[in-house]
């Protein structure tokens, strides 16, 4: 089955710090997703981004699906921005993750 | 408008017993799907119904599973005689049509089995 390999595993920055979240795969794909997992547990869509770049304010993905990998940028990070993202891309029927970058930000 | 919703938000059971997890798609989305997720991975897929009929099971771990959408509305994952090792976040997604769409997740039921 299809590989999917974020990095780094763990990330720790200084509010206000920039950052980016990387992820390869290592088949073709019909799409590709981020995702923002909470202290809760709720897993929050950020991106739905099948090649190409999209921007949310302080986030932004970009997606070269020819090269098999995805990006995502944040910005001036916060606090609140702290949890684990996933990157998710759909192999036939399923979202298949990878095991997530824990992002932490300290004030 | 409503998100996906799951009950109950938490369950704990003992080993050998059934339990059922609910849950209740985004209105007008015909595609449903479950994962689970065990603690520091990332959500592994279980199943996918397209409207009423399980489209792909290829996830469900063994004949102790499954699940059901009569209606193709909600739907509902069955565990039978549960092991400690089902132990874990249960999923449910929901996406407007196929498989090609966008997913949103609910909010998880969190099993527990002693």
């Amino acid at each position: 089955g299809i590989q999917v390999e974020q990095s780094p595993p763990d990330l720790i920055l200084q509010e206000g710090a920039n950052s980016t979240l990387r992820c390869n795969f290592s088949d073709s794909v019909n799409n590709l997703q981020w995702f923002h997992q909470n202290p809760w547990g709720q897993l929050i869509n950020l991106f739905y981004i099948p090649s190409g770049t999209k921007q949310n304010g302080r986030l932004s993905a970009t997606t070269v699906a020819t090269e098999r990998y995805s990006l995502l940028y944040i910005s001036s990070s916060q606090t609140t921005d702290s949890g684990v993202y996933f990157c998710a891309v759909l192999y036939g029927n399923k979202l298949v993750f990878g095991a997530g970058t824990i992002l932490r930000v300290k004030s | 408008g409503a998100g996906v919703s799951q009950t109950p938000s938490n369950k704990v059971t003992e080993k050998g017993k059934y339990v059922e997890l609910r849950c209740d798609p985004i209105s007008g989305h015909t595609a449903l799907y479950w994962y689970r997720q065990s603690l520091g991975q990332g959500p592994e897929f279980l199943i996918y119904f397209q409207g009423t009929g399980a489209a792909d099971d290829s996830g469900l771990p063994n004949d102790r599973f499954f699940a059901v959408r009569p209606e193709g509305s909600v739907s509902t994952l069955k565990i039978q005689r549960t092991e400690r090792g089902d132990s874990a976040v249960y999923l449910c997604a929901s996406s407007r049509s196929g498989n090609q769409n966008e997913q949103f997740f609910g909010p998880g039921t969190r099993l527990t089995v002693l």
